[in-house]
């Protein structure tokens, strides 16, 4: 089955600098890549995700890549701002199966002002 | 609110006990999913439904549980026989009917399992 794994564990940034959270994936069928912001004791919220026919996808501050090849991908945050804290998870899933999400171990992001 | 409800928020069980939990997923979804989540790490698949139909179990839903959609709408989660090693957080998400273009699941608040 599909393994993700996710680095750093924890990242720490100044207000203002980039983040880059980065996964690799496993299974070579995986083409939906999504990414959930979780604040503490709230639940996973979608910020952005990617398919496999797209390289790179972007959203005002944030920003994903993928990379097929490589089999990984990453989150990208530009001018971080303290409501930015929280835990990111990266997922992966295959779109002909019935969508079952393997996540990542997450990455805490601490913005720091 | 037309997000993913789930009730209980919080349950505090003692150890043997069943628990039973509830998910409404967003009205127009007909997929629904259940995830466990502990304390550091990212949720964990374990069972999904398309309508009423349970389609997939995780391995790690083990005899004890059980996971119904009765009528293809709200989904319960039940856990039999309770063991500390239950205590979690119990996440449900839904999302559209594949082949409409999109793949987003959208989590619900999540009901949080102490077994004490």
């Amino acid at each position: 089955g599909e393994n993700v794994e996710q680095h750093p564990s924890t990242l720490s940034v100044q207000e203002g600098d980039s983040a880059v959270i980065k996964c690799t994936y496993s299974d070579s069928a995986s083409n939906y890549f999504p990414w959930y912001k979780q604040e503490l004791g709230k639940r996973p919220q979608l910020i952005i995700d990617i398919r496999s026919n797209v390289g790179e996808k972007k959203d005002q501050r944030i920003a994903v890549t993928l990379n097929k090849t490589a089999k990984h991908f990453s989150l990208h945050i530009t001018e971080t701002q303290p409501e930015d804290s929280a835990v990111y998870f990266c997922a992966a899933t295959t779109t002909d199966s019935w969508g079952k999400l393997q996540f990542g171990a997450g990455t805490q992001v601490v913005v720091t002002p | 609110d037309t997000g993913v409800s789930q009730n209980p928020r919080h349950k505090i069980t003692k150890r043997g006990q069943n628990v039973t939990f509830r998910c409404d997923p967003i009205s127009e979804h007909n997929r629904l999913y259940w995830y466990r989540q502990t304390l550091g790490q990212g949720p964990e698949f374990l069972t999904y439904f398309q309508n009423e139909a349970q389609l997939e179990k995780s391995r790690l839903l083990s005899d004890r549980f059980s996971a119904e959609r009765p009528k293809g709408s709200f989904s319960t989660l039940e856990i039999q026989r309770t063991e500390q090693g239950d205590s979690a957080m119990y996440l449900c998400a839904s999302s559209l009917p594949r082949g409409q273009g999109t793949y987003e699941q959208y989590f619900g608040p999540g009901t949080r399992l102490t077994v004490t």
